[in-house]
């Protein structure tokens, strides 16, 4: 079981990008059987995937918002990121990162989640 | 996309009956690929079930799992206090959907 926290500003301008990091401790995301995703949670829309990025770099995004999306990781400091462009009042949501396992499974560790408000 | 209807909305019972909670697929699975959470109020989910129907780690036995193809229930034998909460099924047949949730209510 791995210990994940994200960390990132709790409030973002319409228009502007948002920068959200997860650091993983008591395992190492060079785990290559294990998935390292984001999911939102908002009242209007409920739990939402956002994508995940495995140990190789290569990520993977929910089609509705590739093209604002770009995940990426750290392997030296353990931690995983998401960068969302274009933001609107729609992406405020609470994130939260999570890990599942490569052979399929559901997402069985999560980070306690961080609240994000999109509001000028 | 693969869409997770769960039913009833809300669930009214009380402490040491029986729960039953739905989650109906817009298309048929092929595998056994569904998943159950709790939710507490601000908290994170935890994984319940696993599989659509394997306990995950630490999960007490009064929660089962079963279904297959479009149709999967998760019950809840006997209602401790501690099981009011709000549920969500997940599948990752196909990417990754949740269910909109079940609320648990006494």
């Amino acid at each position: 079981q791995v210990h994940l926290q994200e960390s990132g500003p709790r409030l973002v301008k319409p228009s502007q990008a948002l920068s959200l990091s997860c650091s993983v401790s008591g395992g190492s995301i060079n785990n290559g059987d294990r998935y390292w995703s984001w999911i939102r949670q908002s009242p209007e829309k409920g739990l939402e995937w956002i994508g995940y990025i495995f140990y190789t770099g290569i990520p993977y995004y929910n089609p509705s918002l590739r093209g604002r999306l770009t995940m990426s990781l750290d392997t030296s400091k353990n931690q995983f990121s998401l960068r969302l462009t274009s933001l609107t009042a729609a992406d405020t949501a609470v994130y939260y990162c999570a890990t599942a396992p490569v052979i399929p499974g559901g997402f069985d560790d999560w980070g306690q989640g961080i609240l994000v408000t999109v509001s000028s | 996309e693969i869409v997770l209807t769960q039913s009833p909305g809300t669930l009214s019972l009380s402490p040491g009956e029986r729960a039953t909670l739905s989650c109906r697929a817009s298309q048929s699975f092929s595998s056994s690929y569904l998943a159950w959470y709790q939710q507490k109020p601000g908290q994170a989910p935890r994984l319940l079930i696993d599989g659509v129907s394997i306990r995950a780690a630490g999960i007490p036995d009064r929660f089962s799992g079963s279904g297959s193809g479009t149709d999967f229930t998760l019950t809840i034998s006997r209602l401790e206090p501690e099981d009011f909460a709000m549920y969500f099924c997940q599948q990752y047949d196909s990417s990754y959907t949740f269910g909109q949730g079940t609320k648990l209510e006494i």
